[in-house]
């Protein structure tokens, strides 16, 4: 089954304990990216990397590394979070090239970090 | 400078209604895609259409229709004969051709009363 994995689903952490937030596809993509969903401010693209070792930064890219040394995986790391950083995590990918396809979502990482 | 704006936070329909999710976009590429996704309670994101800016012809699958108009630079979503099931919050997106990064909207929530 074509899909988008990311784990863990649920994540209760503390201010500066270091985490990652795995995402895997099996589509063969090259296009993949990290969006968050905060309340009133729909999904704002983290990062993005359109192949390996190639990544660039969204909107919202503070607080936040990632990594692309392989097609399928996409890990965001989070090196010291910080309570604002609690969100709905959604990975996502899509091939690359024209026309521009849409986006599969992985199920969504729900991050409290108190 | 990319934009897109969804003015109606929430909305409530009586089953069997009919209801019209806006959707305006601010772009100054002139090929451009754009793109709506529903979120259930599930959380999860499924994607429901994507039009390129030289396609204004308007789309009908079932219940739902879109209204592309580039004139006024809007790309709108009606549900015909509401039901409960299409209780979501929506999403509207833009990516211009010649960029890498999704622009999204706040999302509309919409709740269909039985």
């Amino acid at each position: 089954e074509a899909q988008v994995t990311q784990n863990p689903r649920y994540l209760i952490t503390v201010t500066g304990k270091k985490l990652t937030v795995t995402c895997s596809q099996n589509m063969n993509h090259e296009y993949m990216s990290w969006y968050r969903q905060d309340p009133g401010l729909g999904l704002r693209q983290i990062y993005y990397s359109m192949n390996v070792e190639v990544t660039d930064k969204g909107d919202v890219p503070e607080g936040y590394k990632v990594s692309r040394k392989e097609k399928r995986n996409f890990p965001l790391i989070l090196e010291s979070p910080s309570p604002n950083q609690t969100s709905l995590y959604f990975c996502a990918s899509r091939l690359q090239g024209i026309p521009v396809y849409e986006q599969y979502f992985g199920p969504g990482t729900r991050l409290t970090v108190t | 400078a990319q934009k897109v704006t969804q003015a109606q936070t929430e909305i409530s329909v009586v089953e069997k209604e009919d209801v019209t999710l806006d959707c305006v976009y601010e772009t100054r590429d002139t090929t451009y895609y754009l793109f709506w996704y529903k979120q259930p309670p599930s959380g999860e994101l499924v994607f429901l259409i994507r039009r390129n800016s030289f396609d204004e012809q308007n789309e009908i699958s079932g219940r739902y229709s879109w209204n592309f108009q580039k004139s006024t630079s809007s790309f709108n979503f009606t549900i015909t004969a509401s039901q409960v099931v299409d209780s979501a919050v929506y999403f509207c997106a833009l990516i211009p051709l010649t960029g890498n990064q999704f622009y999204f909207g706040t999302g509309t929530s919409l709740t269909v009363i039985p």
